[in-house]
């Protein structure tokens, strides 16, 4: 069974840090593209950043390009998302989800979500 | 950026209703295209891929279509269980951005 667990989410103040984390099991985790999304309360989904199966290819969303990164430790099965210079609009729920593979970048198996409080 | 817009924004049908959901790309997509369902409080279930593909487990009352720029979700006939928010998410570029979301509630 597919089971993403993420962890890593506090209440943090504007400008701070944070690194979320996402244990991956019940698949070959080096197989597969990793997904960040998140959703803020009572919003939509937003995507915030892919990792390719091997971390070689990372790609952000624009509101969160050049202070959030991707990485991932395939002999851990782990995903990760360091979180630099955060803003009060980063407030969400935060999601990892698996690649979907074959060819396609849909989000297979989604883990329940960490949650990331910034404010003051 | 490819923007994605969904109609209507919200729905409200009764079970056994015929559901239609639009998507429509702001540039061309091709077939990259995701139909996700999310209930309040949990995380959101793939549905459909690659426009009309059925994901695996999923009923065969939910159907895709569409290329191009614009895309529907059906659902054949409204079960009690799929009272829900639907998001549309394009992957032809790597943006990968979510419509709005249709919320289909009980009429």
């Amino acid at each position: 069974e597919v089971q993403l667990v993420e962890s890593g989410g506090v209440v943090v103040q504007p400008g701070g840090s944070l690194r979320l984390s996402c244990a991956a099991s019940g698949f070959t985790f080096d197989d597969y593209a990793m997904h960040w999304v998140r959703q803020a309360p009572g919003k939509g989904l937003e995507w915030v950043s892919l990792i390719s199966w091997d971390g070689g290819s990372t790609y952000y969303a624009d509101s969160v390009k050049g202070r959030f990164t991707i990485s991932r430790d395939n002999s851990k099965n782990s995903l990760y998302l360091q979180m630099n210079s955060l803003r009060a609009e980063d407030t969400a729920l935060y999601y990892c989800a698996k690649g979907h593979g074959s060819g396609s970048y849909s989000a297979d198996y989604w883990g329940q979500g960490t949650l990331v409080t910034v404010s003051s | 950026d490819i923007q994605m817009t969904q109609s209507p924004s919200t729905l409200s049908a009764s079970v056994g209703d015929r559901v239609t959901i639009t998507c429509r790309a702001s540039q061309s997509i091709s077939s990259w295209l995701a139909w996700y369902q999310q209930k309040p409080g949990k995380a959101p279930k793939l549905l459909i891929y690659k426009a009309s593909s059925l994901e695996s487990g999923v009923p065969s009352r939910f159907s895709g279509s569409g290329s191009g720029t614009e895309f529907t979700l059906t659902i054949s006939s409204l079960q009690p269980d799929d009272f829900a928010t639907y998001y549309c998410q394009q992957y032809n570029s790597y943006s990968f951005t979510f419509g709005p979301g249709t919320k289909v509630d009980i009429k």
